[in-house]
């Protein structure tokens, strides 16, 4: 059974970090490119980041540029979010999403609280 | 540029059918899209990819009486013998040079 499990959200202050974790299972990980997609409260998806297989390819949405960080760890079967410098208008619920063109999987997410 | 529009909402009776729409900016005709459903309080969950000829492959589990078709731009949902679980928000998903695209999405009421 394919398993997407999203963990590290949180209330962070503005300008704070925050790191989320998406662990997969039941699936070959390595062999399938991710996203990151956030859900702000009350509002649609949004794409934020894109990471393939070989971590040799990532892609941001202009909103969240130069801030935040996608990688993996195929040998983990994890993924990663690394978000600096956050603004209250990150809040939201986070999700990991498996890209099999189309996104074909998703985690049940993670919220993030950005307040002080 | 590559965007996806939907209505924001739409409602139908218990039983009865609804086609939802999603309509592919101009100049991609030819795009597949995917539809997505979330039920409230849950995180989204993967229905159907839809070509742009009709042809569509639904998730494992998905029942019958959820169907995709398409004509031009415009790529539909039918679901049909509606029941109350159904009701849920619906988005459409398409991609550009690997980057995910999503509609606005349209709340779905069953009455």
């Amino acid at each position: 059974e394919v398993q997407l499990v999203e963990s590290g959200g949180g209330l962070v202050q503005p300008g704070g970090s925050l790191r989320l974790s998406c662990a997969a299972s039941g699936f070959t990980f390595s062999g399938h490119e991710m996203n990151w997609v956030r859900q702000a409260p009350g509002k649609g998806l949004e794409w934020v980041s894109y990471i393939n297989s070989r971590s040799t390819t990532m892609y941001y949405a202009d909103s969240v540029r130069g801030r935040f960080t996608i990688s993996r760890d195929n040998a983990k079967n994890s993924l990663y979010l690394q978000m600096n410098s956050l603004r209250a208008e990150d809040t939201a619920v986070y999700y990991c999403a498996r890209d099999g063109a189309p996104i074909d999987f998703w985690g049940q997410g993670a919220l993030v609280t950005v307040s002080s | 540029q590559l965007a996806l529009t939907q209505s924001p909402s739409a409602s139908a009776s218990l039983g009865a059918s609804v086609k939802l729409t999603c309509t592919l900016s101009s100049g991609h005709n030819s795009y597949a899209i995917a539809w997505h459903q979330q039920q409230p309080e849950k995180g989204p969950r993967f229905l159907m990819m839809l070509n742009s000829d009709g042809s569509h492959s639904k998730a494992d589990g998905i029942p019958d009486r959820f169907s995709g078709s398409s004509s031009g731009a415009e790529r539909y949902l039918t679901i049909s013998s509606l029941q109350f679980e159904d009701e849920a928000d619906y988005y459409c998903q398409t991609w550009g040079a690997g980057i995910p695209v999503f509609g606005g999405g349209t709340r779905l009421t069953v009455l």
